[in-house]
């Protein structure tokens, strides 16, 4: 099956620094690369996604790239601000077949921005 | 505003009893999740429905059951509490690629 492997474990910033957490993956048929962001108390929320036929995808600060031959991808935040301070996970999964739609997450990054 | 919901929030329980936590989505989601979070973070995948009627294990293994009698519910049953059942049971919908989350609920077993 698939594994996620994302790291740092945790990572901390000064407040406007750029933040970069990555992940590699293990299946080559995995095809859809979401960021989840988890906030204290909260379930984990989806923050930007990748799919496979695209290599780098941007949401004001937050951007994602893929590397398929590698099977790395990569998020980053820029002008980071207190509120990024969450648990941030990174999954992947496969179209079709009996895995179709399951996500398999990495283990997690804890990023905190200090003011 | 969330479409999916799981109560309790919270649920403090004595050891042999038997508990159910309620799962919800609103939005017509076919696949639904149960994910199990430890103090580490990581998210485990214990049972997972593609549809009415089908349900299956996850990848780490638990000893509660679940059942999807009606598209929206997804309910996860622990017969028989023990403290190492202690953790937090995130549940998720979807529809194609990528889930919504509910709150989740954290189960302390005394």
């Amino acid at each position: 099956g698939e594994n996620v492997e994302q790291h740092p474990s945790t990572l901390s910033v000064q407040e406007g620094d750029s933040a970069v957490i990555k992940c590699t993956y293990s299946d080559s048929a995995s095809n859809y690369f979401p960021w989840y962001k988890q906030e204290l108390g909260k379930g984990p929320q989806l923050i930007i996604d990748i799919r496979s036929n695209v290599g780098e995808k941007k949401d004001q600060r937050i951007a994602v790239t893929l590397n398929k031959t590698a099977k790395h991808f990569s998020l980053h935040i820029t002008e980071t601000q207190p509120e990024d301070s969450a648990v941030y996970f990174c999954a992947a999964s496969r179209a079709g077949g009996t895995s179709y739609g399951k996500l398999t997450f990495g283990q997690g990054t804890i990023l905190t921005v200090h003011p | 505003e969330a479409d999916i919901y799981q109560t309790p929030r919270y649920l403090v329980i004595g050891t042999g009893k038997k508990i159910t936590l309620e799962c919800s989505q609103t939005m017509g989601h076919d696949k639904m999740y149960w994910y199990q979070q430890d103090p580490g973070m990581e998210l485990h995948l214990i049972h997972y429905s593609y549809g009415v009627n089908s349900t299956e294990k996850g990848d780490l293994s638990s000893e509660s059951t679940v059942s999807r009698i009606r598209t929206e519910h997804f309910p996860l049953t622990l017969e028989s509490a023990r403290p190492s059942h202690t953790s937090q049971y995130l549940c998720a919908s979807g529809r194609g690629y990528g889930y919504t989350f509910g709150s989740g609920t954290r189960l302390t077993v005394v």
